[in-house]
């Protein structure tokens, strides 16, 4: 089984912040990477997949880069309602993906 | 709007059963495979099952072989998850969501359905 470690677990930042999440795979999962975000008594949502693509109707202040067996989600400029947990999602061995344990991120 | 409404929840007692259904609408349902993901009270994301659009291929998490059995009905646009022998293990928020681009990715998730396992 491919296991998905994030660093850190959780964080504390402000309105405006730049922020790194990272994400590792336990074995190459090339760019089968995706980035859920999800706010509380919430479904999770889709923010970027094949490690670097935006869905659509995501906010640009969110990038993702990486391939191999680190990622990295990135909020340029952290806004409000930006506060949340982060979900990364291996999709190489699908449909038997993986989650990683997610990150918090909460208000400094 | 693409929707996908999960209900069926429920407390149950260890060993009982339990069945989960997903509406579907704003789409073509019977082109989507769709998984069942859950998750357990303050813990993360786990997926449980996958099925393919026509229902011919299907697959489940070890944590669930043998227990759940996941189905459809497209010309019910319906997901199903059939749970028996149910487990305090299986305590959980149950979502169906959709999956695009070869099951790589999930991009409408249902709002969640809790199941919760105690005597």
């Amino acid at each position: 089984d491919i296991q998905m470690t994030q660093s850190p677990s959780s964080l504390s930042a402000s309105v405006g912040d730049r922020v790194t999440i990272t994400c590792r795979a336990s074995q190459s999962i090339s760019s089968y990477l995706n980035w859920y975000q999800q706010k509380p008594g919430k479904a999770p949502k889709l923010l970027i997949y094949a490690a670097s693509s935006l869905q659509s109707g995501v906010p640009s202040r969110f990038s993702g880069s990486g391939s191999g067996t680190d990622f990295t989600l990135t909020i340029s400029s952290l806004q409000p309602e930006d506060f949340a947990t982060y979900y990364c999602q291996q999709s190489y061995s699908t449909p038997y993906s993986t989650f990683g344990p997610g990150t918090k991120v909460d208000i400094k | 709007e693409v929707q996908l409404v999960e209900s069926g929840g429920g407390l149950v007692q260890p060993g009982g059963s339990l069945r989960l259904s997903c509406a579907a609408s704003g789409f073509t349902f019977s082109s989507y495979e769709m998984n069942w993901v859950r998750q357990a009270p303050g813990k993360g994301l786990e997926w449980v099952s996958y099925i393919s659009s026509s229902g011919s291929t299907i697959y489940y998490a070890d944590s669930v072989k043998g227990r759940f059995t996941i189905s459809r009905d497209n010309a019910k646009n319906s997901l199903y998850l059939q749970m028996n022998s149910l487990r305090a293990e299986d305590t959980a928020v149950y979502y169906c969501a959709r999956v695009v681009v070869g099951a790589t990715k999930i991009d409408i998730w249902g709002q969640g359905t809790m199941v919760t396992v105690s005597s």
